[in-house]
């Protein structure tokens, strides 16, 4: 059954750049899209965008200038990058797949990893 | 602000029925059949309960089903079980490779 585990800093200063990466396990990351997805304290979920195993990716207009990710099929890992962040950027983020059975649903999700964005 | 409405909470007792609806436009909801829902309960991940508007993924008990109609799409839970109490999210597939949420309801099992 396939896992995934976001890793990454914790904390980061303001204009800085966050960089995130996602661990899967039980599975190979080849054949399927992988996302993120944030949610700051107490609020709902924005979604980052989607990265195929081939590097082909497909951002959130609203997010697309700050957003990059990438993908390292020899690690089984996919990366997510924010640059200039800020405060409102304080949030708990996941990664998830994209099922193939289903149209742009995400069938598998990581526990998430909490980021502060602080001075 | 989230592209998609959904009421803030729902409330229901055991063994009752609730309906959450998630409104949007004709550019997502109402364009395509591709609206999921999530589950999520305090401290964990989202969990996925519904795809493509109607389809019960693998595990997922009966009493969740959802449907649609133009713009609004709902969720219903049949036979309200405690464990059902969770905050409940809508996405829907918005064209041109792009997705949307909705910004959560509160489910409450009094």
């Amino acid at each position: 059954q396939v896992q995934l585990q976001e890793s990454g800093p914790g904390l980061v200063k303001p204009s800085e750049t966050l960089s995130l990466t996602c661990s899967v396990s039980g599975g190979y990351i080849s054949t399927y899209y992988w996302g993120w997805i944030r949610q700051p304290a107490g609020k709902g979920l924005q979604w980052f965008g989607r990265i195929y195993a081939s590097g082909s990716t497909n951002y959130n207009p609203s997010l697309k200038s700050r957003v990059t990710m990438s993908v390292d099929t020899s690690k089984n890992q996919v990366s997510l990058t924010l640059n200039s962040v800020t405060a409102a950027d304080t949030a708990v983020y996941y990664c998830a797949r994209f099922s193939r059975d289903y149209y742009f649903t995400m069938d598998v999700w990581g526990q998430g990893t909490t980021v502060t964005v602080s001075s | 602000q989230s592209a998609l409405t959904q009421p803030p909470s729902a409330s229901g007792s055991p063994g009752q029925s609730v309906t959450i609806s998630c409104t949007g436009s004709s550019a997502d909801v109402g364009g395509y059949d591709y609206v999921s829902w999530y589950q999520q309960h305090p401290g964990k991940a989202p969990k996925l309960i519904i795809s493509e508007v109607n389809k019960r993924p693998s595990g997922v008990p009966h009493r969740f089903s959802g449907s649609k109609s133009g713009n609004t799409a709902s969720l219903t839970v049949s036979g309200l079980q405690a464990e059902d109490e969770a905050d409940y999210y809508c996405t829907s597939y918005a064209g041109s490779n792009n997705l949307v949420f909705g910004g959560g309801t509160k489910l409450t099992v009094l």
